[in-house]
């Protein structure tokens, strides 16, 4: 069955540091993975997905097939970065279905 | 309002009641959907509903109901649930049900049954 876990429940670092934010998959084929984030009182947005090779907010992800991860990096944490992170797979077949890590909360301290 | 809204933000409701929870997507998207959310729990898809017609059915009880009366309204009828059931409610859409669409999501509905 598919599954995504992300091991940390919580990533706590200081203001410049660098951020990796784990996220493993488990999935038979060519997978679409995603990573969705969520500010404070604010709602889930998509930050950003494998298939672009983008980097967002100066976050970047790297699908690795071989170790079946898509970790979330960014080099120099930023206070406005903190926020609650899920790591998303796009199901097989022909409909949207997203299936969700149970997230990581990153609190990047002054 | 932009985006995906959806109300009530908040509710309280017994276990014999009957309540509905509705989103509203101001997208123009043809495709929306139900999640739920329990605590510590990782979020769960409920329903996908594409072009008005229910495409996914994710072994979700019957005691919830789904009803996509057009593309821009989605409804989640809620009868004889269970305690178990408290979580946040949260509605997304898509441009399209195809799974390379971004989906966009509501604030949610925090739901407590008593």
């Amino acid at each position: 069955a598919q599954r995504v876990t992300q091991p940390e429940k919580l990533l706590s670092v200081f203001k410049g540091a660098p951020v990796e934010l784990k996220c493993n998959y488990s999935y038979s084929g060519s997978p679409e993975l995603f990573w969705y984030v969520q500010y404070s009182r604010q709602r889930l947005q998509l930050l950003l997905r494998h298939i672009s090779r983008e980097s967002i907010k100066g976050f970047t992800a790297d699908l690795n097939k071989g170790e079946t991860s898509f970790h979330l990096k960014k080099p120099f944490a930023q206070e406005e970065d903190s926020a609650m992170y899920y790591c998303a797979l796009s199901d097989p077949g022909a409909t949207n279905k997203l299936i969700f890590g149970t997230g990581t909360l990153l609190a990047v301290q002054p | 309002e932009t985006g995906v809204t959806q109300t009530p933000r908040h509710l309280v409701m017994g276990m014999t009641n009957k309540k509905s929870l509705k989103c509203e997507q101001h997208l123009g998207h043809n495709a929306m959907y139900w999640y739920k959310q329990s605590a510590k729990k990782p979020l769960e898809l409920m329903f996908v509903y594409s072009l008005e017609e229910r495409v996914e059915n994710n072994s979700v009880p019957s005691r919830f109901s789904p009803e996509c009366p057009n593309s821009s309204h989605l409804f989640l009828h809620l009868h004889t649930l269970q305690p178990e059931d408290s979580a946040l409610y949260l509605c997304a859409s898509s441009q399209d049900s195809g799974k390379h669409y971004e989906q966009y999501f509501g604030p949610g509905t925090r739901l407590t049954v008593t």
